[in-house]
Parts: C-alpha cells; structure tokens; sequence
C-alpha cells in the first residue's frame, strides 16, 4: 500500500499547455509538499501545506498554483508550461520531525 | 540561514569497500540531522536520523553520528555492495517548530563488483 502515491509518473507536453500533477498520502501526516528536483539532482522546495493552509510559498513563477482539498492531497497546477520547467517533481509528507515520505516522482518533459 | 555541505560526487568504490561520505552543516540551535537515498529513477528514501548530539543514526549497515563539536553528520558503511549505489542526500530539520528540512546538494555513490 503505497504511502505517498503521484500520478502520473511521466509527462510530456508541449510548451504553453496547461497540467496537472496530483498526490495523495495514506499516512495521515499533517504537513505535506511539493520539491523540483534538476537535472544535477538538486532539491528545491516550491511549496509546503500544513493541514490544507499554506505555509511556504518559494520564489516560485505564479504559473505553479498548488492545491489542497483535504490534508491527504497536495495537487500542482502548472500554467503556460516552458521548457525550463522540465525536472522531475517530487511530493512528499511529513509529521513532526519524523523525516519526509517521498513519492516517486514525476518526470515533466516539455518540449 | 541554514546550510549544509555535501563532498563532490562521483564517490567511486569497488564491491566491499569502506564508504565515507562528509556531510557538515550550519545551523542555529538543535536541528535534527538525516541521510535519505535516493536510488535510480526513485524518490527520496529515510535512511537514518539523529536528533541530538552524539546520536549515531544506522540503518541498512550504514552509520551517522550526530557530532556537535564539528557539526559533522558523515555517512559511513564498512562494506558497500553494489546495489548501494545511488545519490545520498544529507539534511537538517532546524528546531523551533517549522521541521522544513535543507537538503545538501546529494552525492553519488557508484559501485563496481
């Protein structure tokens, strides 16, 4: 039973259209977020949502818009894709100071 | 603002190796301190965790200990297979109540029979 599932786990898409990646976690954990990770593997938090409010909001592009429906989904909405958006984006949740439970990914390609 | 330190990859060892990979941080207070995996095509995995000074964290015969004094956090493993490589991701989780964690930039650990 997967405790922190992304779909889908590719995309591809062509520059300008609009997406959508969702996340769920079964853990109940109260804190929940969203990661980029580059090309050289670095990590860069964009947002993080604590019990459905919003508690940290990166120097993101406001084309990335999250949402948080309940405290067990986290989806990102991506605007006007571009190709610098290309990267693998992870979700993750956390309670406490457990440590993360991470997703597997999801692999954006735009082109 | 808090930081932390991993050494360059590529970390290239042959089957049975011993493994270090350093890891130092900058932080105020007491932070909590992590090594997560992250193996081929995969999220990040919790591999260990210290939460104090002198904590050693292990898991999966790897080893951390949490030393205050060198604000070091450095991941070791007597004998390294394989299937251990992957990208090591060292971070901190600072005290005073946001637990946000700051990830090191990862190293890569390769490993040959």
């Amino acid at each position: 039973d997967t405790a922190v599932s992304q779909t889908p786990k590719y995309l591809v898409t062509q520059m300008g259209n609009d997406k959508s990646i969702k996340c769920e976690q079964n853990l109940g954990h109260d804190t929940m977020y969203w990661y980029k990770q580059d090309s050289k593997k670095f990590l860069k938090i964009m947002f993080s949502y604590n019990n459905k409010e919003l508690i940290i909001n990166e120097t993101v592009p406001n084309r990335f818009s999250p949402k948080s429906p309940d405290k067990a989904h986290l989806n990102l909405h991506i605007n006007s894709l571009e190709l610098g958006d290309s990267a693998v984006y992870f979700c993750a949740s956390s309670q406490w100071d457990d440590g993360y439970t991470f997703g597997s990914g999801t692999r954006l390609t735009v082109v | 603002g808090d930081s932390v330190t991993q050494m360059e990859g590529p970390v290239t060892l042959s089957e049975e190796a011993f493994l270090t990979i350093n890891c130092t941080y900058t932080a105020t207070g007491y932070p909590s301190l992590f090594w997560y995996v992250q193996y081929p095509g995969e999220g990040l995995q919790l591999l260990l965790k210290a939460t104090k000074a002198d904590d050693k964290g292990s898991n999966k015969g790897f080893e951390a200990t949490y030393r205050k004094e060198t604000t070091s956090f450095h991941l070791e493993k007597g004998s390294v297979q394989v299937s251990d490589s992957a990208v090591y991701f060292c971070a901190l989780s600072a005290s005073g109540g946001s637990y946000i964690p700051t990830f090191g930039r990862g190293t890569s650990l390769i490993v040959h029979p």
